[in-house]
């Protein structure tokens, strides 16, 4: 079935330190791509999606780039603030199955 | 303001008595889901509904029940609550189609003891 993989954490910068969190995934067909982000107490929500290949998705200085030759979608930040701290889910639209298939997690915390 | 709400946040429950979590949304969405949120296993779908009266079982819906009576709400039912049934839960709500939006409530953190 389709799977996502996320690369293991918890993961600890800097401030303004350059950010990369790695999720590779598997799937038939051509899925959506999403990065979601949790909050210390609070739900997920949407960072930023991606629904085709080669599509950059972006929002709040975060970027991923769908990448369907190297079945990946990394997140990327280039200079980190204190509040980004948080979780991140890569995840990915499999409308076949009818649910989000969650990568599990990375946690970030970034130290002032 | 579009939200979708849960209720409790908190719950600590023995074992065997049955609970019942609310989720309701104000979006208008055709599908909504259920999941449980276990460290180093990201969020696993329990259970989900297209619309109104149309549930089905997602990857770990054994000791769960829900319904879908009304478009807005989608409750969780644990009838007999068990340790190993320990998580925290979300429910979430999208429109129809790959690439929508996911909502997601706030959580319940469910303890059985």
């Amino acid at each position: 079935g389709n799977s996502v993989t996320q690369m293991e954490g918890p993961v600890t910068l800097s401030e303004e330190a350059f950010l990369t969190i790695n999720c590779t995934y598997t799937a038939t067909g051509y899925p959506s791509l999403f990065w979601y982000v949790q909050y210390p107490g609070e739900g997920l929500q949407l960072l930023l999606k991606a629904t085709k290949a080669d599509d950059k998705g972006s929002n709040k200085g975060f970027e991923a780039t769908y990448r369907k030759e190297t079945t990946s979608f990394h997140l990327e930040k280039g200079s980190v603030q204190v509040s980004d701290s948080a979780v991140y889910f890569c995840a990915l639209s499999d409308w076949g199955a009818q649910k989000l298939v969650f990568g599990q997690g990375t946690r970030l915390t970034i130290n002032p | 303001e579009a939200q979708v709400t849960q209720n409790p946040r908190y719950l600590i429950t023995v074992t065997g008595k049955k609970l019942t979590v609310t989720c309701s949304q104000n979006m208008n969405h055709e599908y909504m889901s259920w999941y449980r949120q276990d460290p180093g296993l990201g969020l696993r779908q329990i259970y989900y509904s297209m619309n109104v009266e149309v549930t089905d079982k997602g990857d770990v819906p054994e000791g769960y029940k829900v319904s879908r009576k009304e478009k807005r709400n989608f409750p969780l039912i644990l009838e007999s609550p068990s340790p190993n049934q320990t998580s925290l839960y979300f429910c979430a709500s999208s429109l129809l189609g790959q690439g929508t939006e996911a909502f997601f409530g706030q959580g319940t953190r469910l303890t059985v003891v």
